[in-house]
């Protein structure tokens, strides 16, 4: 979904670097979502926000953070990378309770 | 959420239709029934959701059963484009996916 856009695609890094993945939209949607995929696995929720400020954890939020500044971006980091982080990561978004809208992904690789 | 149940893969001749069943016995009373599908690792599309209503737009039909404990997503005419993984969701909004349903349309 190109109104969904995440960066970079791909990122290739090491053990203990500080890393962001970015998501902006022009959807207007209110609601943002942060999502990891490992393979053969379906997707997991990592944090999700409601609106600007507004952060929940998800299922599995240890050893990342996010941000939500502005409405149509939400920011995903992993302060201290680790090899088992290394996965597929996805954006999403939707207005209130309709269906989530994804971005293409950011396949993260931590060496 | 609630747990969902899907077999894990199914083939389907092209032009066919595609019948992919879902279980969802604990499903609640404001939880919605969503299908999304995964084409190789892109980003997960929606197809459709419904709450207890068969529902149908121009990718697919949903048939909920009176007692919502299992639904399946049906696709009229099935194109090798379809070939992709099957995620039957019941959720309110946080989407908890499984392993979903590995559909294969052959020619």
């Amino acid at each position: 979904d190109a109104d969904v856009t995440q960066t970079p695609r791909n990122r290739i890094t090491k053990t203990g670097k500080r890393i962001m993945l970015e998501c902006s939209q022009t959807k207007g949607h209110d609601r943002m979502y942060w999502y990891r995929q490992d393979p053969g696995l379906g997707l997991r929720l990592i944090y999700y926000s409601f609106d600007v400020k507004d952060i929940n954890k998800g299922e599995i939020s240890d050893g990342y953070s996010v941000s939500r500044q502005a409405q149509a971006k939400f920011s995903l980091s992993l302060e201290s990378a680790i090899p088992n982080q290394t996965a597929l990561y996805f954006c999403a978004t939707s207005r209130g309770d309709q269906p989530q809208h994804f971005g293409d992904g950011t396949r993260l690789s931590i060496l | 959420d609630a747990k969902t149940t899907q077999p894990t893969s199914m083939d389907c001749a092209e032009g066919r239709a595609a019948n992919l069943p879902c279980n969802h016995s604990t499903i609640s009373g404001n939880e919605y029934v969503y299908w999304y599908r995964q084409i190789h690792s892109q980003g997960p599309q929606y197809i459709i959701h419904g709450l207890k209503n068969n529902e149908t737009n121009e990718m697919a039909s949903l048939i909920i059963t009176e007692d919502r404990k299992s639904s399946t997503l049906i696709l009229p005419h099935a194109t090798l484009r379809d070939t992709a993984v099957y995620y039957c969701i019941v959720s309110d909004y946080k989407l908890s996916f499984g392993a979903g349903t590995t559909v294969t349309v052959r020619a």
